[in-house]
């Protein structure tokens, strides 16, 4: 079955390291995009790619930084530079530009001790 | 820029009460409108649609009319279950395809 994996499902990290966390899809969608979701809030975009090689910045892209080597993969780097890093973090992918069968991955909750 | 205001939570209701979530939404143009479903520990579930004014999405018993002239997309179901409970965002694209603007989130808990 086609959709989005996001691994792990938990993550713990100790403040001060960077962490990477995995998304990757077998949709064939050509975009795929990172949100960050706190108790209370909506979703935030941290970042885009609408193709291989490219991607830009969301909305609060700070402390944060990507890849997108394959079309299938979108990995998320949280550096130590992003403050308040603990947080439910969300993979999503959809066809570009139209934005069409737009899917979200299960989600990793980073804690940061 | 565009934005998204759902009414607060928690929402608390018995088995087979009335449910309306509000939504209003301030965006230029056309956008199209969505409910999304997120159940504990999970990734977000598209629950409904519209894509202009008037459109009605309706599944799984919840129904969403995209009204224009009130800006809103109300979430409605007339029976709810106790696995209805979940929080519910509502979402909108703009018409050329941009990203998604989510509404904070409103959670629905259903007692038996």
């Amino acid at each position: 079955d086609g959709g989005i994996t996001q691994s792990p499902k938990y993550l713990f990290r100790k403040e001060g390291q960077n962490v990477t966390l995995s998304c990757e899809q077998n949709l064939n969608h050509d975009a795929m995009y990172w949100y960050r979701q706190d108790p209370g809030q909506g979703l935030r975009l941290i970042y885009y790619s609408q193709i291989v090689n490219d991607f830009q910045k969301g909305d609060i892209a700070e402390g944060y930084s990507v890849s997108r080597e394959k079309k299938e993969s979108f990995p998320l780097t949280v550096t130590s530079a992003q403050k308040n890093p603990t947080a439910f973090y969300l993979c999503a992918s959809s066809m570009a530009p139209t934005g069409i069968g737009y899917t979200f991955g299960s989600g990793t909750r980073l804690t940061v001790v | 820029g565009d934005s998204v205001t759902q009414m607060e939570g928690p929402v608390t209701l018995s088995e087979e009460a009335f449910l309306t979530i509000n939504c209003t939404y301030t965006a230029t143009g056309y956008p199209s409108l969505f409910w999304y479903v997120q159940y504990p520990g999970e990734g977000l579930q598209l629950l409904l649609k519209a894509t202009k004014a008037d459109d009605k999405g309706s599944n799984k018993g919840f129904e969403a009319t995209y009204r224009k002239e009130t800006t809103s997309f109300h979430l409605e179901k007339g029976s709810v279950q106790v696995s209805d409970s979940a929080v519910y965002f509502c979402a909108l694209r703009g018409n050329y395809g941009q990203n998604f603007v989510f509404g904070p989130g409103t959670r629905l808990s259903v007692l038996p």
